[in-house]
């Protein structure tokens, strides 16, 4: 199985902030890496596909990146709605493993 | 608008089974491939199973193998997750996600979207 290992687990940071998520998988993916944010009470919710790619509605302030297997999901500009637990998902084989989440929260 | 619903959540006993079902509306659910995800309580995500548009084919975690079985009708939108030989370890929210990639001449261009979930509670 491929692990994904995501850092950190837990971020405080304050409005307007920007703020880096990684996650590292064991083996390639190529491009099959999704986050998704989910909210308190609802589903997740996905925001980036195909590495680093916005899903539609997605406010540009998030953006992603790769390099090798390391995988990065950045946030500019910390919006009251943003606060929220951040997942990564690897599709490139079974079983789809997540990390285990960041939580990120107001400082 | 673009939603699915599942239901079939409830208490059931350990050693007991229970069906979950997710119906799909306001797209073409037979274009989608589907998957179950649980999150159990306080924790993260758990991919469980999928199945593609046509359900032919299947894919299972290890934890749910041989236990659950993933399937869908097409005509009626509608995918089921039946379980049995349920444990504590399977407690948890149950989510659908329905999902769907093509390649434009953008680039890949991916669908996903999941229900609300629905509680599954294991306990005697």
């Amino acid at each position: 199985d491929i692990q994904m290992t995501q850092s950190p687990s837990s971020l405080s940071a304050s409005l307007g902030d920007r703020v880096t998520i990684t996650c590292r998988a064991s083996q390639t993916i190529l491009n099959y890496l999704s986050w998704y944010q989910q909210q308190p009470g609802k589903a997740p919710k996905l925001l980036i596909y195909s590495v680093s790619r916005l899903e539609s509605g997605v406010p540009s302030r998030f953006s992603a990146n790769e390099s090798g297997t390391d995988f990065t999901l950045t946030i500019s500009g910390l919006q009251p709605e943003d606060f929220a637990t951040y997942y990564c998902q690897q599709t490139y084989s079974t079983p789809y493993t997540f990390g285990r989440g960041t939580k990120l929260d107001i400082k | 608008q673009v939603q699915l619903v599942e239901s079939g959540g409830g208490l059931v006993k350990p050693g007991g089974s229970l069906r979950l079902s997710c119906v799909g509306s306001g797209f073409s659910f037979s274009d989608y491939y589907m998957n179950w995800i649980r999150q159990s309580p306080g924790k993260g995500l758990e991919w469980l199973s999928y199945i593609g548009s046509t359900g032919s084919t299947t894919f299972y975690a290890d934890s749910v193998k041989d236990r659950f079985t993933i399937s869908r009708d097409n005509a009626k939108n509608s995918l089921d997750l039946q379980m049995s030989g349920l444990s504590a370890d399977d407690t948890g929210i149950y989510y659908c996600a329905a999902g769907r990639r093509r390649i434009t001449r953008d680039g890949p261009d991916w669908d996903d979207f999941w229900g609300q979930g629905t509680l599954v509670t294991v306990s005697s």
